[in-house]
Parts: structure tokens; C-alpha cells; sequence
């Protein structure tokens, strides 16, 4: 089936220092979705790509559909960015698979 | 305010009962989803809608179905249930992907927690 593998799996980071995650994919996406799951349980949307790159202040995320991966690189980390970090993939119409999630925590 | 209303936030059940999880998204999207989130794996995908039809079911097991009354509705009733089935459950919607940019995005809901003694 449809996989996506992301890595690390947990991640410390001191305040100030950055850092990226992947997602491999094992079959064409036709996006990648980026979420961070809060200490609440709360997932907030970070990006959403068909294709290259998007910036949002300390973030920015690039998917590369033909070599099938996405990263997200983080800068400048600060406290509130701990949490867990999803990458989610669009399979096919109405469905998509999310990876294992990356747990960061930011060090003071 | 939120514009993806899940009810209730948290249940407890005991085995062998039924419950139902209220899914209701004010964000004019076509497309709902149930995902689940438990200790022992990701977010895994459970099912999708578009305009109140099935479009993906990957569950298992026939104890989850979902019900759309309507289109911005989408509850799932879990029968008989079982200690496994503990977890948080997420509803998301998006517009009907592939139709233009971003049209696929998720958006999710604060999820319920499901936990069965």
C-alpha cells in the first residue's frame, strides 16, 4: 500500500539552532500536507504543496513529486515549536497518508 | 470559532456498547473525513465523503460506519466496542481535491477521545 516514511522520529533542538524533517514517499503524491499536533492534540496546518517551495516565517517546506520526498526545515527554533510534526500525503482522490510524525522538542 | 465542531470531546465507554461521534464543518467543503490517532499508531485514514457519498472506506471492520444527514454533516457510530478502539478520533474536510489549488487541503477538527473499559 501507499507508504510514507518519515524520519527522524524525535528530534531536540536548542533554542535559536534549526533543523529538517523528511518525508519519503513509496508512489507518485500529488501533494504533501505539513501539520504540527500541539501539546493540546491540536493539529495546525503549516503548508499544504502541489509542487516547490513555500516559506512561512521560521518554516519553509519543499515537495519534490518526481523524486517523490518533502522536507520541512525549521529556523531559528523557539519553544512553542515542540510538538509533533505530521507530513501528510495525498494517496489519491479523498485520501491521504500521514507519516509517523516527528517529535521535536525545543530546549531553552 | 472553530469552524469544525466535533462532539463530544471526550467519552468513556464501556465494551460491547455503542456510541456515535458528532462531526459537523462550517467551512462550505464537500469532502469530510474520520481519522483516527491512537498510542500505538499515526493518523490513520478511516474514511471520506464527497456530497454524502463513500469515496474511500478503510476500515476493516463494519462496527464503524458513518452517517451524512448532510453535506456539512458527518458522524461516526462505532457498535460493539472494544478496549482497541480507544483513541482519539479526528474529523477533517477539504473541497474536492485536484479541482484547483489547494482545493485538497485539510482542515481538522480537535478530535474526540474515545476511551472503552
Amino acid at each position: 500500500g501507499d507508504q510514507v516514511e518519515q524520519s527522524p522520529s524525535a528530534l531536540s533542538l536548542h533554542e535559536g539552532t534549526g533543523s529538517a524533517l523528511r518525508c519519503n514517499f513509496t508512489t507518485t503524491m500529488r501533494a504533501v500536507q505539513w501539520f504540527q499536533q500541539n501539546s493540546r492534540g491540536s493539529l495546525i496546518n503549516l503548508f499544504y504543496l502541489a509542487s516547490g517551495t513555500k516559506e512561512n516565517g521560521r518554516l519553509k517546506s519543499t515537495f519534490n513529486s518526481k523524486e517523490s520526498y518533502s522536507t520541512l526545515h525549521i529556523r531559528d527554533a523557539q519553544l512553542e515549536d515542540s510538538g509533533t510534526y505530521f507530513c501528510a500525503a495525498e494517496a489519491g482522490n479523498y485520501k491521504y497518508v500521514f507519516g509517523a510524525g516527528t517529535r521535536l522538542k525545543v530546549i531553552a | 470559532d472553530p469552524k469544525i465542531i466535533q462532539k463530544p470531546k471526550y467519552l468513556v465507554a464501556v465494551t460491547g456498547s455503542e456510541k456515535i461521534l458528532i462531526c459537523e464543518q462550517y467551512l462550505g467543503h464537500n469532502a469530510m473525513y474520520w481519522y483516527r490517532q491512537s498510542a500505538k499508531k499515526p493518523l490513520e485514514f478511516m474514511f471520506s465523503y464527497s456530497y454524502q457519498k463513500l469515496m474511500d472506506n478503510q476500515t476493516a471492520s463494519s462496527r464503524f460506519q458513518p452517517q451524512s444527514s448532510k453535506k456539512n454533516h458527518l458522524d461516526l457510530q462505532i457498535t460493539a466496542l472494544k478496549p482497541d478502539d480507544s483513541a482519539t478520533y479526528f474529523c477533517a474536510s477539504s473541497q474536492d481535491p485536484g479541482q484547483g489549488a489547494d482545493t485538497g487541503q485539510l482542515y481538522f477538527g480537535e478530535g474526540s477521545k474515545l476511551t472503552v473499559l
